[in-house]
């Protein structure tokens, strides 16, 4: 029972463009949603979050978007850099106060940005 | 900002053999770390929550015979594979929690486990 999906496993972008990767969930009792960043041979590291009162967050070139009707969350990145090609996972939790580690995860989008 | 070492990033076991590995904050003290394992191509599965100072709290289906977790200090999280079995071959994730950051979690950079 997959709570959390990603459904596209691969995205290719030209640099410059912009890079969108979705994610849907299924739990309406998830009110915390994250995106993480991964390499290969490393950890995931926190990239941007964003609470169930919101439906947008910004920081700097990403910007996530909650559609809590749908149960639908993206995250844009805008200009994608090369730099940027890495796993993307999209994470929920039930709870904000609750957040650390009750994360249940998609199973990821490996970003490609092509100079 | 906060690191997380995970030691060993890589090792390769015969099947039946015990594996331990060590989740450490360095610089910040995790009451609370957690242990994750994702297959390829899959998502981080949470497999337990280690409490220091008590008991770690398993996830449903993960065997905690199987999978042996130790909190003794502030910063030092361990994991032990027992009696490993082909099956066990996986990525094995930890991260820990830093009151201090706002509780973001940080991540170790994970130990593939092979067992042949």
């Amino acid at each position: 029972d997959q709570q959390v999906k990603q459904n596209s496993p691969s995205l290719s972008v030209q640099e410059g463009r912009i890079s969108i990767l979705n994610c849907d969930y299924t739990n309406s009792m998830f009110d915390y949603f994250l995106w993480y960043k991964k390499y290969p041979a490393e950890g995931p590291t926190f990239l941007i979050s964003i609470s169930s009162i919101k439906d947008k967050n910004e920081d700097g070139r990403f910007t996530v978007f909650l559609n809590k009707s749908a149960k639908h969350l993206s995250l844009h990145i805008v200009p994608s850099q090369p730099g940027d090609s890495a796993v993307y996972f999209c994470a929920a939790s039930p709870s904000f106060y609750n957040q650390g580690g009750k994360l249940i995860f998609g199973q990821g989008t490996e970003l490609s940005v092509k100079p | 900002g906060a690191v997380v070492s995970q030691h060993p990033s890589r090792v390769i076991c015969k099947s039946g053999t015990s594996v331990k590995i060590e989740c450490r904050s360095l610089d910040f003290q995790a009451t609370t770390m957690f242990w994750y394992r994702q297959f390829p191509k899959q998502s981080l599965m949470l497999m337990a929550t280690s409490n220091e100072g008590s008991k770690a709290t398993y996830e449903q289906g993960v065997e905690k015979d199987k999978f042996l977790i130790n909190h003794a200090s502030l910063t030092l999280s361990t994991l032990t594979v027992t009696s490993a079995h082909p099956e066990d071959s996986s990525f094995y994730i930890c991260s820990a929690r830093d009151y201090a950051a706002n509780e973001k979690l940080f991540f170790g950079s994970g130990t593939q486990l092979s067992v042949l």
